[in-house]
């Protein structure tokens, strides 16, 4: 089984700040790594994904992560946020291989300050 | 095309009533999912269905009953349910069944019970 920490539920920042939401996971065997963003009454979305190859991952709307296997880490970064970047950001895990169910974790929510 | 739609955007019910929910995509996706979330926590998987066979049931009580009439729709039929099964509702797709390495989730019903 896995687990996923984000380790702060909620992170203020001002606009054109940059900005690192934590996240850690543990897991015996390989994994697969995801970043999503949730908007105020909205579905989730894809913001980046890890599966295999280079650890530095970049998705969608200036998002970047680095999957550190020693640390069990995937470290979601931005160099300088928007107000529209305000949302909550879940991080999540599964097995590598075959059907794997995906595990969130808690979610850290964004608050940028203009 | 690459949306998932869900209806109704909002849903009140009472204990006795019967609704459903509905969940819509045309990406050729053979994989679909519900997941419930709670106010501030993260989504919690419910079913998944694969080539329109249910394929995984987290343990939900039976008043939840999924639908999956064709490899497009999926539902979710609601009976007899309890307050403390408001929630926004969250249906995705991916094209295979693998939990979701490039999940496309809908925008969510937000289900109150009184």
């Amino acid at each position: 089984a896995q687990s996923v920490t984000q380790l702060d539920s909620q992170v203020p920042v001002f606009e054109e700040a940059p900005v690192e939401l934590r996240c850690n996971y543990s897991s015996s065997v390989s994994v697969y790594l995801f970043w999503y963003v949730q908007y105020p009454n909205q579905g989730l979305q894809l913001l980046l994904k890890y599966l295999s190859g280079s650890t530095l991952v970049k998705g969608i709307n200036g998002f970047e992560a680095e999957f550190n296997k020693s640390q069990t880490s995937f470290h979601l970064r931005k160099p300088s946020v928007h107000i529209s970047d305000t949302a909550e950001y879940f991080c999540a895990v599964r097995g590598a291989g075959g059907y794997q169910k995906v595990t969130f974790g808690i979610g850290t929510k964004l608050q940028v300050i203009p | 095309d690459t949306e998932v739609t869900q209806t109704p955007k909002h849903l009140v019910m009472g204990m006795t009533n019967k609704k459903s929910l509905k969940c819509e995509q045309h990406m050729g996706h053979r994989a679909m999912y519900w997941y419930k979330q709670k106010a501030k926590k993260p989504p919690e998987l419910m079913f998944v269905y694969s080539y329109e066979k249910l394929s995984i049931n987290e343990s939900v009580p039976s008043r939840f009953s999924p639908e999956c009439p064709n490899s497009s729709l999926l539902n979710l039929h609601l009976h007899a349910l309890q307050p403390e099964d408001s929630a926004l509702y969250l249906c995705a797709s991916s094209q295979e069944g693998t939990g979701g390495d490039r999940a496309f989730f809908g925008q969510g019903t937000r289900l109150t019970v009184v």
